[in-house]
Order: structure tokens, then sequence, then C-alpha cells
């Protein structure tokens, strides 16, 4: 009875290949997130999106593209992998547009990416 | 810059013993301030968060503090069991020129000693 889950966990790829990560919640929320861990355990957000419309977009390359079919579903598809795309990435999300007070982030387990 | 920091990358507990992890921000225009635990193989976990306009705030066995005057946040875990053995994360909810997010300091990994 997972509420917020990616597939797939791992994901093992060479140098570019473009990839695709799903991630889906039942928890009814309507905003949507991905975040980036790297090898220091450093989580930063990339996107969110609101019911279907992206509100943030940080600083990443353009490779990298979510797509919202629904505001159940985030995907995350990356295109011409490279090396330093290698992570864990995670998908939460929250009932407020910013997670708030008694709003808070709930994350799945992460998809660990690694680009050979 | 945005920076949500931690004063130790790693702390040894007793079990039994209280555990008391810190973390200093540097928006002094975030209004809200998250703890979030992580397990091994696993996302990060929501364990309470505290507004800004509250100095403290308590959970079952965690409490968490806020002070404002020099931007420091920590964690209290009461009795601190083998379960909690984990990396624990301070995040704000950054907002600054319309830019509303919530960020992540850098993590303190929670080692519990039999």
């Amino acid at each position: 009875d997972t509420a917020v889950s990616q597939t797939p966990k791992y994901l093992v790829t060479q140098m570019g290949n473009d990839k695709s990560i799903k991630c889906e919640q039942n928890l009814g929320h309507d905003t949507m997130y991905w975040y980036k861990q790297d090898s220091k355990k450093f989580l930063k957000i990339m996107f969110s999106y609101n019911n279907k419309e992206l509100i943030i977009n940080e600083t990443v390359p353009n490779r990298f593209s979510p797509k919202s079919p629904d505001k159940a579903h985030l995907n995350l598809h990356i295109n011409s992998l490279e090396l330093g795309d290698s992570a864990v990435y995670f998908c939460a999300s929250s009932q407020e547009p910013i997670s708030s007070y008694n709003s808070p982030l709930h994350f799945g387990n992460g998809t660990r990416l690694t680009v050979t | 810059g945005e920076s949500v920091g931690l004063h130790l990358p790693t702390l040894s507990v007793q079990e039994g013993d209280n555990s008391i992890i810190n973390c200093a921000y540097s928006n002094s225009a975030s209004d809200y301030f998250i703890w979030y635990k992580q397990e091994s193989g696993k996302g990060p976990q929501f364990i309470i968060d505290i507004r800004s306009n509250m100095d403290k705030r308590q959970g079952q066995r965690v409490t968490v503090l806020l002070n404002k005057t020099v931007k420091h946040l920590s964690l209290q875990i009461a009795a601190t069991q083998p379960g909690d053995s984990a990396v624990y994360f301070c995040a704000e909810n950054w907002s600054q020129n319309r830019d509303d997010k919530i960020i992540f300091g850098k993590g303190t990994r929670l080692h519990i000693l039999p």
C-alpha cells in the first residue's frame, strides 16, 4: 500500500542512452516533485508540478524533461545520459503547492541511476 | 546564497541516551522548517516540523527547537533506539523573490552504539 511509488528501483545504463523513471502517488495530493540525491547525500529539488502544471524548474539541463499525464503521476525522462547523472532520484508529493505546515513532503524510495 | 547546513556530519550516541542534531540555516525569510529521517535504501520520511512563529514543538520522543536570532534549528531524540539509526536532514521552506521551495541541508548520520 505504497503512497509514493517509483519504478524502476535500480537503473543501469550506458552514456548517451535515453531513459525514463516513473512515479505515482495514491495520496490524492495535488503537487509532485523530483529531487536528486548525490553521492554525498545532498538532496536538491529539480522540478515540481501542481495539477499537471510546472511550477518549479531549477537549473537542470534540458536533457531532463518531466511529464505529468495527470496529477497522480510525474515521470522523468532523461536524454543523452552522462556520467554525472548518476545519482538517486526521488519522487515526492505534497497536498499544497509549496510543502507547508501540516503538508509535508512524502517521498518514494528512490531510483538509483548508474550511468557507465 | 541558499544554505541549510549541519554542524556534525556523523553523530554517535549510546543506546538509551538522548541525541541532539543541529542545523544552521541562512535565509531569515524562511517561515517553515522540517526534519526528515532517511533510512538506508529508503526515501526521506517526515519526522516533525515547526513554523517560524514557534520556538519549540514536541512529538513522540522528538523535539524541535528553533532559534531565529541565530538561525539555528535542532532535533532532539529522547532515549535513542537502534531504529533511530539513519541520516537526518533539516529542511527549510525557502522563500525569496517569489521563489518558494523546500531546500535540504547536508544531512547528519546518527549512529547508535550498543
